[in-house]
């Protein structure tokens, strides 16, 4: 079958960086995507990988090796309103979004 | 980018009655239209995919005849949650696929909470 995996919660400091890791297993491979979900809205675009390799764009950067089936999430300078969850989702053989879980990702002070 | 927009973003409704969700490509000539179900605390869940001037394809276990998707033109597809019971309530999105990676911009959501 298919499946992704990310953590359900992790908990970062303000200021701080923190990575968050997707691992997949699917029937083919067509890129990767991260969106962020705020609680109660729809998510939003935040990166596409399918080379491999680190793809930064601001604070944010995704990292993608195909080989080990692994992407990350890497989010610098965490502010108050990165809370919310992050969704890695994968496009497969058929064009496909297979998606994981989500996750929920909490800022302190 | 594509800006799509979704109405109602709240609605409540009692248990049996049918409610209809409106989903709007306002910059992007939409063939395809995709909607999504989120339970709390879940991954997004793909119900159908909506396609202009034909039937929509629908996922395994979603019923056809209770979740009525009608893509009468390339900026407009709506769907009708018919005879709708307190297990429907959920957040439903829409979306399309477009942009260089092909990714996925969503409508704002439909919270439904059926008493």
């Amino acid at each position: 079958g298919q499946n992704i995996d990310q953590p359900t919660e992790m908990t970062a400091t303000e200021g701080a960086i923190v990575q968050i890791n997707c691992t997949y297993q699917t029937s083919g491979f067509n890129g990767l995507f991260w969106y962020q979900q705020h609680a109660g809205e729809a998510p939003t675009f935040l990166s596409y990988n399918v080379l491999d390799g680190l793809e930064e764009k601001g604070r944010f950067s995704s990292f993608l090796s195909r080989s080990k089936g692994y992407s990350y999430l890497l989010l610098k300078e965490l502010q108050m309103k990165d809370s919310a969850s992050y969704l890695c989702a994968v496009l497969d053989s058929n064009y496909q979004l297979i998606w994981g879980a989500g996750t929920k990702l909490i800022i302190k002070p | 980018g594509a800006v799509v927009s979704q109405h109602p973003s709240w609605v409540i409704c009692k248990s049996g009655t049918s409610v209809k969700i409106e989903c709007r490509s306002l910059d992007f000539q939409a063939t395809t239209m995709f909607w999504y179900r989120q339970f709390p605390k879940q991954s997004l869940m793909l119900m159908a995919t909506s396609n202009e001037g034909s039937k929509a394809t629908y996922e395994q276990g979603v019923e056809k005849d209770k979740f009525l998707i009608n893509h009468a033109s390339l900026t407009l597809s709506t769907l009708t949650v018919t005879s709708a019971h307190p297990e429907d309530s959920s957040f439903y999105i829409c979306s399309v696929r477009t942009g260089e990676a092909g990714e996925l911009f969503f409508g704002e959501g439909s919270r439904l909470t059926v008493l």
